[in-house]
């Protein structure tokens, strides 16, 4: 099955600098990679995501770049702000919904 | 978006009881349905695949006859955890299918406490 690894396990920025959270797979028939948001207690956001047959993806101050040759994917948070602290996950699946998720990065934006 | 209710929100229960979780596609017919559990400050693990009419299909290492589900219908899954055990203590989430791409929601998830 699918392996997702996700790092870094934290990252603490100061508010206003870009945030990095890069993930790797193993399946290369995987071509839906989306990244949630979770908050403590609640439900994971979809925040961005990205199919395979397209290398970057952007929407507003959130960026997720694809190398599928390298079986990587990255989430870029620009101009970060205290409500971008949370926990991240990147996910992958090979077309079926069942994704396989990272482990998680918590990202703490300091004012 | 589509909406994916789940209830209760938080359930604190005896050792030894059975506790059921409801998962509600309120404005979509969901025909799969996927049960998560995610421990304190870890990731989401996939505990099996509920499809609508048929039986579940369980991860490995998931005990089928521990964690009962049941898709009775296009709107409705449920998850009872039988003879829970204080290890079963989890925030426990689904999510649905939605049908409108590739996108599945969430649902807000159950807090399990087993005493």
């Amino acid at each position: 099955g699918e392996n997702v690894e996700q790092h870094p396990s934290t990252l603490s920025v100061q508010e206003g600098d870009s945030a990095v959270i890069k993930c790797t797979y193993s399946d290369s028939a995987s071509n839906y990679f989306p990244w949630y948001k979770q908050e403590l207690g609640k439900r994971p956001q979809l925040i961005i995501d990205i199919r395979s047959n397209v290398g970057e993806k952007k929407d507003q101050r959130i960026a997720v770049t694809l190398n599928k040759t390298a079986k990587h994917f990255s989430l870029h948070i620009t101009e970060t702000q205290p409500e971008d602290s949370a926990v991240y996950f990147c996910a992958a699946t090979p077309n079926d919904y069942k994704l396989s998720f990272g482990a998680g990065t918590t990202v703490t934006v300091r004012a | 978006g589509a909406v994916v209710s789940q209830h209760p929100s938080r359930v604190i229960c005896k050792s030894g009881t059975s506790v059921k979780i409801e998962c509600r596609s309120l404005d979509f017919q969901a025909t799969t349905m996927f049960w998560y559990r995610q421990f304190p400050k870890q990731s989401l693990m996939l505990m099996a695949t509920s499809n609508e009419g048929s039986k579940a299909t369980y991860e490995q290492g998931v005990e089928k006859d521990k964690f009962l589900i049941n898709h009775a219908s296009l709107t409705l899954s449920t998850l009872t955890v039988t003879s829970a055990h204080p290890e079963d203590s989890s925030f426990y989430i689904c999510s649905a299918e939605g049908g409108f791409g590739e996108k599945l929601f969430f649902g807000s998830g159950t807090q399990l406490s087993v005493l």
